[in-house]
């Protein structure tokens, strides 16, 4: 199993340009999760799902859009880039009752 | 709303000396926390579950309900341990929601 997987594992974009980071897990995971992790402030939860169909929005969210029309995948939209989303992106899964979460690699993005 | 506090950006050890990584949390019910893990370059892994009441690696975490706190011990740091490593509560028990991290905390075993 290849658990969770992302990709690209590197970006650079153009300020303005939109793209999509993609995630799956083979898992079978109910729950999952995009978060960014920038120095000095941690792992901020951007979306998440509880099931396929299911979306809602976390910390920091604005800039970003999700769907889950599966239970294996999981994209992030960036609508238009901004230097500000420079970061690295992390997807996670996770399912009840531990809700332990298991990470994919994580994509590093710059936005110039 | 469930918060978890790391007060410590960076711990700096010697090899061999003992290490505490402190985590604080604030919120109601019952807790379940974890402690995570980041090894350069690498994912985000699990490393203890204080449900478990397991060590791994020589690390151990105690729940202490009365100082809300869920610190990360090892009493002999090694090389390898250096790592992010990052604090946090599970979902609230209205269902998954908003899992919080802690902001991390970067521990560097020196030589």
């Amino acid at each position: 199993n290849a658990g969770v997987t992302q990709t690209p594992k590197f970006q650079v974009l153009k300020t303005g340009q939109s793209m999509t980071l993609q995630c799956a897990q083979d898992m079978n995971h109910e729950y999952m999760s995009w978060y960014r992790q920038d120095p000095g402030m941690g792992l901020r939860l951007i979306h998440y799902s509880v099931g396929a169909g299911i979306t809602d929005q976390g910390e920091v969210p604005n800039g970003y859009n999700v769907s889950r029309s599966t239970t294996e995948d999981f994209p992030l939209r960036l609508l238009s880039a901004a230097p500000s989303q420079t970061s690295v992106y992390f997807c996670a899964c996770g399912t009840p009752p531990s809700y332990e979460q298991y990470f994919g690699p994580g994509t590093r993005l710059t936005v110039t | 709303a469930q918060r978890v506090t790391q007060p410590e950006k960076l711990l700096s050890v010697f090899k061999g000396a003992p290490v505490e990584l402190k985590c604080n949390y604030s919120y109601s019910g019952s807790p379940e926390l974890f402690w995570y893990v980041q090894y350069s370059r690498q994912r985000l892994q699990l490393l203890l579950r204080h449900i478990s009441r397991e060590s791994i690696k020589g690390f151990t975490a105690d729940l202490n309900k009365g100082e809300t706190s869920f610190h990360l011990k090892k009493p002999f740091a090694q090389e390898e341990d250096s790592a992010m490593y990052y604090c946090a509560p599970p979902p609230s028990s209205g269902g998954y929601n908003k899992l919080i991290f802690g902001a991390g905390t970067r521990l560097a075993v020196h030589p």
